[in-house]
């Protein structure tokens, strides 16, 4: 099962415009990652919230985590035509005897020049 | 790109045929991952491995099964392909195991299997 959840599924935004991502999940977590991929790619690790904090920026993205609300956002600000992917937040879960990462279903990012 | 290299990168066989998966890396970290991504269910991990010859399930590993005999080599068989196993398939490494030290995964670009 999912424990992440994007929304939108799919954002088409003007080249220059902030983009808005949302993950929402349903169990406890230590942290909560963000990765961005690229058409026919693998995907790229983006950055990494800790479950204390609660706001983390990294050049023209900002993440933020609401833990009482288990949900966090993704903001890309001044978006360009190269952010065009698909973004996906995961999250770490115990599942056996170790922790794996648990991805979402994605949000299509198109960025219009 | 971290030294992730998966082969082949494309496959068409048919049901009822084995199929082995291959990633190779570079980067002689301990933990490599099997994930599965198909349309409407993002990345789901089937097999992963934290050494040499450790290996465990994940989520969806029902006709899957996995090998690591070298550190830097983790297969992935199919021992009868079946149509609902088309999908692409992805390797990923991580340095530490997930949850320890905030690791990221680092992910191959993928091997898009079809069968028919």
């Amino acid at each position: 099962s999912q424990q992440g959840e994007e929304d939108p599924q799919a954002l088409s935004i003007q080249e220059g415009e902030n983009a808005t991502m949302n993950c929402s999940y349903k169990t406890s977590i230590n942290n909560l990652q963000w990765y961005r991929q690229n058409s026919g790619r693998g995907l790229v690790h983006l950055i990494l919230i800790r479950s204390n904090e609660r706001e983390k920026h990294s050049g023209r993205l900002r993440v933020t985590l609401d833990t009482s609300k288990k949900s966090s956002s993704l903001l890309i600000t001044a978006s360009r035509a190269a952010d065009t992917a698909s973004y996906f937040c995961a999250t770490d879960a115990t599942s056996g005897s170790a922790r794996q990462l648990t991805f979402g279903s994605g949000t299509q990012l198109t960025v219009l020049p | 790109d971290a030294g992730i290299t998966q082969s082949p990168r494309h496959k068409v066989t048919e049901t009822g045929t084995p199929v082995t998966l291959r990633c190779h890396q570079t980067e002689n970290h301990r933990y490599m991952y099997w994930y599965r991504q198909d349309p409407g269910h993002g990345l789901r991990l089937i097999h992963y491995s934290y050494g040499v010859k450790d290996t465990d399930k994940g989520e969806v590993s029902d006709g899957y099964s996995v090998s690591r005999s070298k550190t830097e080599d983790f297969l992935l068989t199919l021992e009868s392909a079946t149509s609902s196993q088309t999908s692409v398939y992805f390797c990923a490494i991580s340095e530490r195991r997930v949850g320890a030290n905030l690791t990221p995964l680092h992910f191959g670009n993928g091997t898009r299997l079809t069968v028919t």
